[in-house]
């Protein structure tokens, strides 16, 4: 299918240290989008990668998109104990309206 | 003022039964969109709206009905509850679902358990 995969499933750091969570697909994507979603909460949209190679930055966080658009990544530098959610990549293609879910990186923070 | 708002916020209900939740967007977004969130997290879209239209219906069994009567609306009917539809459905908005960069806006979402 048209699936992403992300890996880890699971992430335990203490707080400080940094953490990495990385999507892969075997086809190509046209764009990939991230979400963070708090425990008992809802995904909460963080950054959207278009282009190839493309790095942006949100304070701690950077996110990159690859040369060949297959994968992506969200390193957290520096954890917080406010970092603590899951993570999921999204893939979209074009301009549909379906935006198809990786299985989420469950990051828990030791204080 | 809440962008995505779904009611109710819980629903507990006997297997068997119907049952309905709705969600409203003042976002002014022209998509709107039901995700099925299961115990393991996993996120799976189920339907899309565009501007009332339906577009997008991913395998849901037809038990499963949504309704928007108007863009800024999406409701999810459901008949004949069954223990495995339990879950968190979350009501979700885009504006030009991939292009400008904004993302989807998600609603808080509705645990719904059938018992």
């Amino acid at each position: 299918g048209q699936q992403v995969m992300q890996i880890p499933q699971y992430q335990h750091v203490q707080e400080g240290e940094d953490f990495t969570t990385y999507c892969n697909s075997s086809t190509t994507l046209s764009n990939i989008q991230w979400y963070k979603q708090r425990p008992g909460g809802h995904p909460v949209f963080l950054i959207q990668l278009v282009k190839s190679g493309e790095v942006k930055k949100q304070k701690r966080l950077t996110f990159q998109f690859g040369e060949a658009k297959k994968n992506s990544s969200l390193h957290i530098t520096a954890t917080q104990t406010t970092d603590v959610g899951t993570y999921f990549c999204a893939r979209g293609r074009g301009s549909n309206y379906k935006l198809t879910f990786g299985k989420g990186t469950l990051l828990t923070v030791n204080p | 003022d809440t962008a995505v708002s779904q009611t109710p916020k819980y629903l507990v209900t006997q297997m068997g039964n119907d049952k309905s939740i709705k969600c409203e967007q003042n976002l002014g977004h022209d998509t709107m969109y039901w995700y099925k969130q299961d115990s393991k997290k996993f996120l799976k879209i189920m339907f899309s709206y565009n501007n009332k239209e339906l577009i997008i219906n991913e395998t849901v069994p037809n038990r499963f009905s949504p309704k928007s009567p108007d863009k800024a609306h999406l409701n999810l009917h459901i008949n004949s509850l069954e223990l495995g539809d339990s879950a968190v459905y979350f009501c979700a908005s885009s504006q030009e679902a991939l292009q400008g960069g904004n993302g989807y806006t998600f609603g808080s979402g509705t645990r719904l358990t059938v018992v």
